[in-house]
């Protein structure tokens, strides 16, 4: 599975958007750019995946670039709830076997007043 | 209730011991998996599952032992504890089927080994 880069961490106010980017430049065309958050002490969530077209759902939107070399997610209006590790994984779907999700250290979004 | 369980929530254990970790899932999802992630690290992949009796090396497998007699079970198993395998331990699993929301994942085991 390619290989994601994101910033370590980021801020954002409250009701703000928050807009959190990856680059996933050697993306393949079988793989799907997928999004999950980790609240302190909690499992991985899922938040919402694509392949190459806008995605929304009613927790965010995801934005992959043409090129799919990168993406962006973005909470509409960010609550303190938000506060989370959210981490861009790119994965293949419907190979065969097991395509095994590879977590990085993600992007730490801390949501302030 | 539909989902995916851990049990035990927490876990003390002396190095040396055999201490198994338990999985359940409700969906019948094919593959399963087992995580594990210390303090301030991404999560990392012990074992996974495709099927029943069909069970693969991870990242990390050294010192653990699985198993998957049934569909919905997915036991992880440290057959001789150590100090070093204390971290919290994530069980997920996924169904591999187009437009698939990927993986689900239990509320994580927090297993100390003292």
């Amino acid at each position: 599975d390619a290989k994601t880069t994101q910033p370590p961490s980021m801020d954002c106010a409250e009701g703000r958007a928050a807009n959190l980017p990856c680059n996933h430049s050697t993306i393949s065309g079988n793989e799907y750019v997928y999004w999950y958050r980790q609240i302190h002490s909690q499992g991985p969530q899922y938040i919402i995946h694509g392949l190459k077209n806008n995605e929304t759902n009613e927790m965010a939107s995801l934005i992959i670039t043409e090129d799919r070399k990168s993406s962006t997610l973005i909470l509409p209006h960010a609550t303190l709830r938000d506060t989370a590790v959210y981490y861009c994984i790119v994965r293949a779907v419907n190979t065969g076997t097991a395509s095994k999700l590879t977590f990085g250290t993600g992007t730490r979004l801390q949501v302030t007043l | 209730d539909a989902g995916i369980t851990q049990s035990p929530r927490y876990k003390i254990t002396e190095t040396g011991r055999q201490v198994t970790l338990m999985c359940h899932q409700t969906w019948s999802h094919s593959y399963m998996f087992w995580y594990r992630q210390d303090l301030g690290h991404g999560l990392r992949l012990i074992y996974y599952s495709a099927a029943a009796d069909i069970t693969d090396k991870g990242e990390v497998p050294d010192g653990y032992v699985v198993s998957r007699s049934k569909t919905e079970n997915f036991p992880l198993t440290l057959e001789s504890a150590t100090r070093s395998q204390t971290s919290v331990y994530f069980c997920a699993s996924s169904d591999e089927s187009v437009g698939n929301y990927g993986y689900t994942f239990g509320s994580g085991t927090r297993l100390t080994v003292v």
